[in-house]
This record gives structure tokens, sequence and C-alpha cells, in this order.
């Protein structure tokens, strides 16, 4: 079936430093992708939608400067957590529609600690 | 961005028991999914509803698509240990993007 990779699945950065999220679809064109932010216990929040080719959209309230998309191609997005800080400590996934119905493929996700 | 009331927010039930969650939103939604999340791991689709009405069943597992479309609920029959997670309810709003529920965390007790 339809697959979303998405790396790396952990990761702890220093404060003030950036971190890149890659989810790619293995064996399907996505050319949409969805970025989520779940804190502990939480649902997930959407954060931006990403469009191959095009600028992403965000939701309010998300900074577009602090987390940037970028969808250079048809099985790529990646999310970079620009200058991260402590408050950016999360889990972050990613998900693509895939086929007709609103079915979609989830990422495994991204558990990024900032210290 | 935009969430849904999902209730309870936890559930603690002995094994065999019946579970019963639901979702309200005050936008209208033209489909609804249901998930389950376990621990460090990505949401992973149950039950798929895009019609309102519709009442759909996965295996112990049934979800109904509000008349309303504003709102769902999602059953499990004869818990086991294994359906311990925190189940999402998720709608879809304009575009494709989905919007989900606060989550119900369920444990099941041997």
């Amino acid at each position: 079936g339809a697959v979303v990779s998405q790396h790396p699945s952990r990761v702890i950065c220093k404060s003030g430093t950036s971190v890149k999220i890659e989810c790619r679809s293995l064996d399907f064109q996505a050319t949409t992708m969805f970025w989520y932010r779940q804190f502990p216990k939480k649902s997930l929040m959407l954060m931006a939608t990403s469009n191959e080719g095009s600028k992403a959209t965000y939701e309010q309230g998300v900074e577009k400067d602090k987390f940037l998309i970028n969808h250079a191609s048809l099985t790529l997005s990646t999310l970079t957590v620009t200058s991260a800080h402590p408050e950016d400590s999360s889990f972050y996934i990613c998900s693509a529609p895939r086929g007709a119905g609103g079915r979609f493929t989830f990422g495994s996700g991204t558990r990024l600690t900032v210290v | 961005g935009q969430q849904l009331n999902q209730s309870p927010q936890s559930m603690f039930i002995q094994e065999g028991e019946d579970v019963s969650m639901n979702c309200t939103s005050s936008s209208i939604f033209n489909t609804w999914l249901w998930y389950k999340q376990d621990p460090g791991e990505g949401p992973v689709l149950l039950i798929a509803l895009y019609k309102a009405g519709e009442l759909t069943s996965n295996g112990r597992l049934t979800a109904q698509f509000g008349i309303t479309r504003k709102d769902s609920f999602l059953n499990i029959s004869a818990s086991i240990p294994s359906d311990v997670g925190i189940y999402f309810c998720a709608g879809q709003g304009t575009g494709n993007q989905f919007y989900f529920g606060t989550g119900t965390s369920l444990t099941v007790i041997p």
C-alpha cells in the first residue's frame, strides 16, 4: 500500500539550531502534504499544507518564517524548524492524501526535543 | 487551526465492556474519519464515513456519520487489551485538510 516515509524519527537539538524533517511518498505521488504538530497527550493540530511547486498555506497562528516548508517534488516535502527553542519540542507528523475518498497516509512521526 | 470536541477525554474500562465516544463540531463536514494512535506512532485509520447517516463497521468497531453532519460516534464492542490507545476523530473541511478531535484515551483493564 501507499507509504509515507518520515525521517528522522527522533532528534535532539540544541536551542538556536535548525532541524529538517523529511516526508517522502514511496510509491505514489503526493502533490499535497499536510504537516501536523502534536503536544503530549493532545490532539494533532494542522500546521500547514504544502503543495508541490507552490508556497505552503499556513494555519492561523503558525509562524511561516519559523516553520519553513518546501515541497520541491511530487515525492518529497520538508519541514524545517528554524532557530528551535524548547517550546518547539513536540511530535511532528505529515500526511498525504492518496486516491479518492478522503484516504490519507501518515508518516510515522518525528519526536523533536530541543535542549 | 480548527478543532473538534471529542468526549470523553479518557476512559478506563474492564475487558469485555463496550466503549462509546463521540465528536462534535460547529461546522459541517463532508467526511469523518476515526483513527487510533499508539504511543510514539502515527495515527492509523480505523473507519471512514462519507455520507450523512452512514453507519459503518470494521470488526468490533462501528462508527456513524451524524445526520446533521456535525457529529460522529465510534463504538467498540467487547473491548480487549490491545484496544488500548488514543482514538481521534477527524473531519474534512474545505479542501483536503482534516481537523482532528481532542482525542479519547482508552485504558482496558484485563
